[in-house]
């Protein structure tokens, strides 16, 4: 699985955007990226995952640059429950027999600022 | 519906002993994945198992051990506790196949003293 590289800790302030960069320079064409978070000692949460376009759900926006090496989760209106930190991971596209390992790094510790 | 379930939640056993934790994974979820998470090694993959068989498995000695059911129910267990496996042990379900994202429990937290 490719390598991830993120900024050990960010602070946000409430109610603005929070834009956690990972870089995955060695990302292969069949892999996605995927990010989720981990509020203090619960089980982590999926937050959004994409290949190469952009992508927005409800919770998130993810940014993947054209080149695919790198990407940015964007939170648009930080609030104080998204205090966490968050992963971003690259798994192979999943097939029937596909690989459903996560391979989590150290990830970036969020931490929004009323 | 109901998400995974790991019980129990909190566990304290002797160096020597031996546990064993379950997971019930969400309802229609084939794929049961476990996690060791340490302040000192983050989150680390365990094992996978996808229709009662180890598909997947990490670095991790033969003490680790873990079976599916046929309900696709998981248990895990550490033979011969070390202080080191104290631990949050987290379980994760998916429709393995279909690119969808895992979805974990609140996890098993192991203190072995």
């Amino acid at each position: 699985d490719a390598k991830t590289t993120q900024p050990p800790s960010m602070d946000c302030a409430e109610g603005r955007a929070a834009n956690l960069p990972c870089n995955h320079s060695t990302i292969s064409g069949n892999e996605y990226v995927y990010w989720y978070r981990q509020i203090h000692s619960q089980g982590p949460q999926y937050i959004i995952h994409g290949l190469k376009n952009n992508e927005t759900n409800e919770m998130a926006s993810l940014i993947i640059t054209e080149d695919r090496k790198s990407s940015t989760l964007i939170l648009p209106h930080a609030t104080l429950r998204d205090t966490a930190v968050y992963y971003c991971i690259v798994r192979p596209v999943i097939s029937n027999f596909g690989n459903e390992k996560l391979t989590f790094g150290t990830g970036t510790r969020l931490t929004i600022i009323p | 519906k109901a998400g995974v379930t790991q019980t129990p939640r909190y566990l304290i056993k002797t160096r020597g002993q031996q546990v064993t934790l379950s997971c019930s994974p969400i309802s229609g979820h084939r794929s049961v994945s476990w996690y060791q998470q340490t302040p000192g090694q983050g989150l680390q993959f365990l094992f996978e198992y996808f229709s009662e068989t180890q598909r997947n498995k990490g670095n991790f000695p033969g003490r680790f051990s873990g079976r599916q059911f046929s309900n696709s129910r998981s248990e895990m267990n550490v033979s011969t506790l070390e202080l080191g496996d104290s631990a949050l042990y987290l379980c994760a379900s998916s429709s393995r196949g279909r690119g969808e994202e895992a979805f974990f429990g609140q996890g098993t937290r192991l203190t072995v003293v």
